[in-house]
């Protein structure tokens, strides 16, 4: 079973939008919440990361909301630009499973300029 | 620093050859998984590795073997290559531990099996 879900699959938003990309779990025992960027031909590469005992994390135009009660995470890219266009994955890691990620389904995310 | 390094960049095999793909990172991570990705399945792991000498089933492990001699290098081993095993192929390495945050990926593989 699928135990983090992500929405929407695909997005596309015009320059200078905000992008959101939102994801749910199930497992209490997930302690750290990242999400990658992936281009396309290369692999996933870090963007952002949030543990749960904050409720937010801001990294520039990047900004990770966690809502640890609904069990949910969600990704906001602040004035979208083409260069964002990628592919993001969210991701949780279970705190006994040393590095072992589950990763959501992925979201197409397309910036028109 | 190459980071993690998938060798080859792309594969086509015939259904039932055998064949192996290579990983290899110089940044002295304890661990190592392999990840396939499919289209709106997100990555899903395969085998991991917490440390040479020691290996594990993923979520989706049948068909694939994984062994690690060295800290440097996990090779992932196709026994009999099925159309169902076409998709791309991801290495990645971190620190390890319960600390351990980012994951590193490599490049890919992309394998079709006709």
């Amino acid at each position: 079973q699928q135990q983090v879900k992500q929405s929407p699959q695909s997005l596309i938003v015009q320059k200078g939008g905000i992008s959101i990309i939102n994801c749910a779990y199930e497992n209490t025992a997930f302690d750290y919440f990242p999400w990658y960027q992936q281009f396309p031909g290369k692999g996933p590469a870090l963007l952002i990361a949030i543990r749960p005992d904050v409720s937010e994390k801001k990294e520039g135009r990047f900004t990770i909301s966690f809502n640890k009660s609904a069990k949910q995470f969600s990704l906001h890219i602040m004035d979208s630009q083409p260069g964002d266009s990628a592919t993001y994955f969210c991701a949780a890691r279970e705190k006994t499973s040393g590095s072992r990620l589950t990763f959501g389904e992925g979201t197409q995310l397309t910036v028109n300029p | 620093n190459a980071g993690v390094t998938q060798t080859p960049k792309f594969q086509v095999l015939k259904t039932g050859q055998s064949m192996t793909l290579q990983c290899a990172q110089d940044m002295n991570h304890e661990y190592m998984s392999w990840y396939r990705q499919d289209p709106g399945m997100g990555l899903r792991l395969i085998h991991y590795s917490v440390g040479a000498g020691i290996t594990d089933q993923g979520e989706v492990p049948n068909g694939y073997n994984v062994s690690r001699s060295t800290t440097e290098d996990f090779p992932l081993r196709l026994l009999s290559a099925a159309p169902s095993q076409t998709s791309v192929y991801f290495c990645a390495s971190s620190y390890g531990g319960v600390e351990s945050t980012e994951a590193f990926f490599g490049q890919g593989t992309r394998l079709t099996v006709v």
